[in-house]
């Protein structure tokens, strides 16, 4: 199965710089790469998502890059705001999963310093 | 559109009673999964489904129970709590089709005293 690490576990930044965090995959069948983010008291939402036939995806200030010979992706937040406060997760996922299951990273808490 | 909803919100039992949480989508998915949530783990799959009448074990089934007798609804169900039950409940749901994007209810604050 899927082993999943995600770092670091806390991030804190001033606001206005730059986020990046790295998750770490051990099956290099993996084709679909997401990141969720939850905040306080909610459940997690899709933010972005990449498949394994693209280097890197951006989406306004938010941006996925895929390494598929060395098994991460990175999740990139520019010109960070507080409303980024959240924690982060990732769930990596191979084409032989039955029913679309996600093994989710233990999840970074990222902390923005206004 | 509600999309997905959750009941109840909020749970305390005592060691030993039984409940069920509920789990309604409206965006007519196919697929159902409900997690868990635990500080430093991040979520676990316990139970999920591919359609209606159907059920799977996921990565921490024990303990649980899971029926999917309507496509719009999925029941997670704890026989006898036990107090290393106590975490947060997620469900999601996702279409066959598309993209592999969950879309997930607002939680359920489990404690198990």
């Amino acid at each position: 199965g899927e082993n999943v690490e995600q770092h670091p576990s806390t991030l804190s930044v001033q606001e206005g710089d730059s986020a990046v965090i790295k998750c770490t995959y051990s099956d290099s069948a993996s084709n679909y790469f997401p990141w969720y983010k939850q905040e306080l008291g909610k459940g997690p939402q899709l933010i972005i998502d990449i498949r394994s036939n693209v280097g890197e995806k951006k989406d306004q200030r938010i941006a996925v890059t895929l390494n598929k010979t060395a098994k991460h992706f990175s999740l990139h937040i520019t010109e960070t705001q507080p409303e980024d406060s959240a924690v982060y997760f990732c769930a990596p996922r191979p084409p032989y999963n039955q029913g679309g299951k996600l093994i989710f990273g233990q999840g970074t808490e990222l902390s923005v310093k206004p | 559109n509600a999309g997905v909803t959750q009941t109840p919100k909020f749970r305390v039992l005592k060691t030993g009673q039984s409940m069920t949480l509920l789990c309604a989508q409206d965006m007519n998915h196919e697929y159902m999964y409900w997690y868990r949530q635990d500080p430093g783990m991040g979520l676990r799959l316990i139970h999920y489904s591919v359609g209606e009448g159907t059920t799977a074990k996921g990565e921490v089934p024990d303990g649980y129970n899971v029926s999917r007798l309507k496509k719009q609804n999925f029941l997670l169900g704890l026989e006898s709590a036990a107090p290393s039950q106590t975490s947060v409940y997620f469900c999601a749901s996702r279409a066959t089709s598309g993209g592999g994007e969950q879309f997930f209810g607002p939680g359920t604050r489990l404690t198990v005293l």
